[in-house]
């Protein structure tokens, strides 16, 4: 079982749409939780992170982590065409970063 | 520009041919990264250094993969003998303790 699963979309929806992109781990003791936004032929840059349960907002992005299940979420409100990118769903280990596998999102106008 | 550079952007190189690639890091982090990124996948933990040295290394770092960093600076990352399973995007990042990981855009191979 990998560490880290993330259905690979791909993902196309219209804008303004709500857009779900989520992500399951295995080990129960991961703390951090991170979400990545890749845009073509660039690299990963940080979107948000959280830590342990709960919610974080930032502008139209909300991350959610539901330790219980061990499932992490990343939802974007009112998305636009400038949001179409693949997502990254990372988590810290030791001296390193593990990636799911990327959700490829279209947001079309 | 003070990112992570990656040098070169695109590389075609023969099957079998000896390839070089060059990361150079944002100047005040210790800790440096190299991953690998096939289509349609996440990037994959290749080796980690902390100044000069090299801490880990992934089992997918094969003995045709060398990574050198010299005085803690600059990183290079070697492949001899090229096989067409090594065309992928390899990745540096590049942080401090505690810091988030900042990637560079990636040097692109094709192994034909």
């Amino acid at each position: 079982q990998k560490e880290v699963e993330q259905d690979p979309g791909p993902l196309s929806v219209p804008e303004g749409a709500i857009v779900s992109l989520n992500c399951t781990y295995s080990n129960s003791a991961f703390q951090y939780f991170m979400w990545y936004r890749q845009y073509s032929r660039k690299g990963p840059e940080l979107l948000m992170y959280t830590y342990s349960s709960g919610n974080k907002e930032d502008g139209r992005f909300t991350a959610q982590v539901d330790k219980s299940s061990k499932y992490i979420s990343l939802f974007i409100r009112d998305s636009q065409p400038s949001d179409s990118a693949t997502y990254l769903c990372a988590i810290p280990g030791a001296q390193k970063l593990v990636f799911g596998q990327g959700t490829r999102l279209t947001i079309n106008p | 520009d003070t990112g992570v550079s990656q040098n070169p952007r695109h590389k075609i190189t023969k099957r079998g041919q000896n390839v070089t690639f060059r990361c150079d890091p944002i100047s005040e982090h210790n800790r440096l990264y190299w991953y690998r990124q096939t289509l349609g996948q996440g990037p994959e933990f290749l080796t980690y250094f902390q100044n000069e040295a090299q801490l880990e290394k992934s089992r997918l770092l094969s003995d045709r993969f060398s990574a050198e960093r010299p005085k803690g600076s600059f990183s290079t990352l070697e492949i001899q003998r090229t096989e067409q399973g090594d065309s992928a995007m390899y990745l540096c990042a590049s942080n401090s303790v505690n810091t988030e990981a900042f990637f560079g855009q990636g040097t692109r191979l094709t192994v034909v």
